[in-house]
């Protein structure tokens, strides 16, 4: 079974300060998504990445892929307000569109 | 108008009763899911459907059934609700063309007393 955790579950941080999300797993991934879920609504997808060690940047938001397939991290500069949420890393483990989620990780950013 | 909706958005029903949960797309997708969300949990996958004729089930199947009406209408049954079942759940749709995007609809909140 597939399994794809996230640390750290909860984050609690000021305005200004940086932030590492990480998603890992055994298992190797044909692609991985990164969600953000806001109460009361549905996760919104913020970026996918299929290529090993590919880095996406998404205004403050960097995006990278392991070598291997199997781990990714978010990074957030500069955090703000407007970041809070939760982040959900989702695979798709063998190109099947049949997606494993992430555990999740509560992000909030204190003014 | 919302791509993905959800009815209801929120349900409170009793112990044994049978529950219905309906999604409707307009994104023209094949694909469709459904999820359950827990805290703590993430979300897990429910059942998927590719097409009209095609039904598989997900990680946590056991105690629902769906049916897929047709492309653009994927409905979630609860055949004798349980307190277990009390979650958040989410409709999803994934684009044919081979996108990895799942659009997910708003969720309905269930509550099983």
């Amino acid at each position: 079974t597939q399994l794809l955790e996230q640390s750290p579950q909860f984050l609690s941080i000021q305005e200004g300060e940086n932030l590492t999300v990480y998603c890992n797993s055994s298992s190797v991934f044909s692609s991985l998504q990164w969600y953000r879920q806001e109460p009361g609504e549905g996760p919104v997808l913020l970026v996918t990445v299929v290529t090993g060690g590919e880095v996406k940047k998404l205004k403050r938001l960097t995006f990278q892929f392991g070598d291997a397939r199997k781990d990714s991290s978010l990074h957030i500069t500069a955090a703000q307000p407007g970041d809070t949420g939760l982040y959900l890393c989702a695979g798709d483990g063998s190109g099947t569109y049949k997606y494993i989620f992430g555990t999740g990780t509560r992000l909030k950013v204190l003014a | 108008d919302a791509d993905v909706t959800q009815t209801p958005r929120n349900r409170i029903t009793k112990t044994g009763k049978r529950i219905m949960l309906e999604c409707s797309q307009t994104k023209g997708h094949d694909r469709m899911y459904w999820y359950r969300q827990d805290p703590g949990l993430g979300l897990r996958l429910i059942y998927y459907s590719f097409d009209v004729k095609d039904i598989n089930k997900g990680e946590i199947s056991d105690g629902y059934s769906v049916s897929r009406q047709a492309q653009a209408k994927f409905s979630l049954s609860l055949e004798s609700a349980i307190p277990n079942q009390t979650a958040l759940y989410f409709c999803a749709t994934n684009d044919n063309r081979g996108a990895d995007t799942q659009y997910f609809g708003p969720g309905t909140r269930l509550t099983v007393l």
